[in-house]
C-alpha cells in the first residue's frame, strides 16, 4: 500500500537555526511529491513540488527540498529559520498510474515551533 | 485573483443531523477536491469532483455526499452527523483537473463540530 510517513511529530528548534523536516513514501509506481505549510486556523499554502528533473527543488520562504528515489525520501530544509516559520508541515504524493485523476496522499504532519 | 472560499468558516451541529458546506474554486479552475482533517487520522480525501462529475472517491461511508455546479462552486452534504464527523473539512481547486502535476490550491477549511 502506498503511504507517506513524516518521521518527527513535533520539531522544536531555536530562531535562525537550520532545521530538517524528514519524509519517506512508499509506492510500487512513480510518485509526484509535495509539501503544505499549515499556520493556525488556515488552510494548506504550497510550499514546493517535485515533479521531475533536478532534483533539488527551491520553494517559498527559504525552503527547499530534495528528492532522494533509491531512499524514497522527500526531506525539506531550511538554513535559517525565523519564529513566522512555525507550523505545521505536510508532505505529500500524488501517485502516476499514467492518467489524470489522482488524490493527494498525506503524510500525519510535522509541527515546527521556533524559539526565539 | 481570489483564492478557494468556504463557507460556513465554522460550523456546530447535533448527531443526526445534516449539513451542506460550501466551496468556491479560484476563478477559471474546473476540478475540486475535498479532504477531512482530525488529529487522529489527519488528512484524508473525501472525493473529487470535475466538470460536474465525480471521478474519485476516498473510503468513506456513503453519509458522505457531495456535488459540482456548472459554474465549478462545490458543495459536500454529511447525513446523519456523528461525533467523528468533527474535523477541519478543506476543500482545494485546481486549473484543468488534466494533470497530476497541477498545484491543488486549498481553501481556508469549514471547522464542524457535532455535539
Amino acid at each position: 500500500a502506498q503511504s507517506v510517513t513524516q518521521l518527527d511529530s513535533q520539531v522544536p528548534v531555536f530562531e535562525e537555526a537550520p532545521v530538517e523536516l524528514r519524509c519517506n513514501y512508499s509506492s510500487s509506481v512513480s510518485v509526484y511529491l509535495f509539501w503544505y505549510v499549515q499556520y493556525p486556523n488556515q488552510g494548506l499554502q504550497l510550499l514546493l513540488k517535485y515533479l521531475s528533473g533536478s532534483t533539488l527543488v527551491k520553494g517559498i520562504n527559504g525552503f527547499e527540498a530534495e528528492f532522494n528515489k533509491s531512499q524514497t525520501s522527500f526531506h525539506l530544509r531550511k538554513p535559517s529559520v525565523h519564529i513566522s516559520d512555525t507550523a505545521e508541515y505536510f508532505c505529500a504524493v500524488r501517485l502516476n498510474y499514467g492518467g489524470s485523476q489522482g488524490n493527494l496522499i498525506f503524510g500525519k504532519g510535522t509541527k515546527l515551533s521556533v524559539k526565539p | 485573483k481570489a483564492g478557494v472560499t468556504q463557507t460556513p468558516r465554522y460550523l456546530i451541529k447535533t448527531r443526526g443531523q445534516q449539513v451542506t458546506l460550501s466551496c468556491s474554486p479560484i476563478s477559471g479552475h474546473r476540478s475540486v477536491s475535498w479532504y477531512q482533517q482530525t488529529p487522529g487520522q489527519g488528512l484524508q480525501f473525501l472525493f473529487e469532483y470535475f466538470s460536474e462529475t465525480q471521478r474519485n472517491k476516498g473510503n468513506f461511508p456513503g453519509r458522505f455526499s457531495g456535488r459540482q455546479f456548472s459554474n465549478s462552486r462545490s458543495e459536500m452534504n454529511v447525513s446523519t452527523l456523528e461525533l467523528g464527523d468533527s474535523a477541519l473539512y478543506l476543500c482545494a481547486s485546481s486549473a484543468a483537473g488534466r494533470s497530476l502535476q497541477e498545484t491543488q490550491y486549498f481553501g481556508p477549511g469549514t471547522r464542524l463540530l457535532v455535539l
